[in-house]
């Protein structure tokens, strides 16, 4: 059972548009975390989200924290092909960081 | 500047055979993990690590030992090897609890032994 269920689990866009990927949970968090993953090489954290409520910009990435603490989305405005790698969301419990299963994202020219 | 290093890159092993997947960090950090990678499924955490001489299991324990004798080592051992062992094993370490409200809570990964088992 995954703690974090992220959706969509693919998203095939065209450059120049916008995505959401969204990453809910039943846990509260005390904080999350968004890493993005190219293939053949290890998950790089992009940001954390600490408070409830909290938005959190990266040039054209936009993340949020749900008041409750338990859901987070992660934004793509004007999309770029470099943006294309897989996203996962990831949450602590107990000493635990554990993992959703990812959003594939593509971003086609 | 390493961060976190894995050997093997890749390996290919036979069923009933053993190995040890190698990890060292030389961030100092206290937290190491292991997961393993399956197409689709995300990241599954196999063991983790608080601290020199402190293991525990995670989710997907099951065929797998540790042992961290040093901060800097997390060794993990597969023992019979099976096929359902096949898949990309990834290391992590940080330097605080996930727990932590944000303040030194980054893992970093090492980029990853490809293992098949045949």
């Amino acid at each position: 059972t995954q703690l974090l269920e992220q959706s969509p689990q693919f998203l095939s866009i065209q450059e120049g548009e916008n995505l959401t990927v969204y990453c809910n949970s039943s846990s509260v968090f005390s904080s999350l975390q968004w890493y993005r993953q190219e293939p053949g090489e290890g998950p790089v954290l992009l940001v954390t989200v600490v408070t409830g409520g909290e938005v959190k910009k990266l040039k054209r990435l936009t993340f949020q924290f749900g008041d409750a603490r338990k859901d987070s989305s992660l934004h793509i405005t004007a999309a770029q092909p470099g943006d294309t790698g897989l996203y996962l969301c990831a949450g602590a419990y107990d000493y635990k960081l554990s993992f959703g299963a990812g959003t594939t994202v593509t971003v086609r020219a | 500047n390493a961060g976190v290093t894995q050997t093997p890159k890749f390996r290919i092993l036979k069923i009933g055979q053993s190995m040890t997947l190698q990890c060292t960090q030389d961030m100092n950090h206290n937290y190491m993990y292991w997961y393993r990678q399956d197409p689709g499924m995300g990241l599954k955490l196999i063991y983790y690590s608080v601290g020199a001489g402190i293991t525990d299991k995670g989710e997907v324990p099951n065929g797998y030992n540790v042992s961290r004798s040093t901060t800097e080592d997390f060794p993990l051992r597969l023992e019979l090897a099976a096929p359902s062992q096949t898949s990309v094993y990834f290391c992590a370490s940080s330097y605080s609890s996930p727990l932590g409200r944000g303040v030194n809570t980054e893992a970093f990964f090492g980029q990853g032994t490809r293992l098949t088992v045949v």
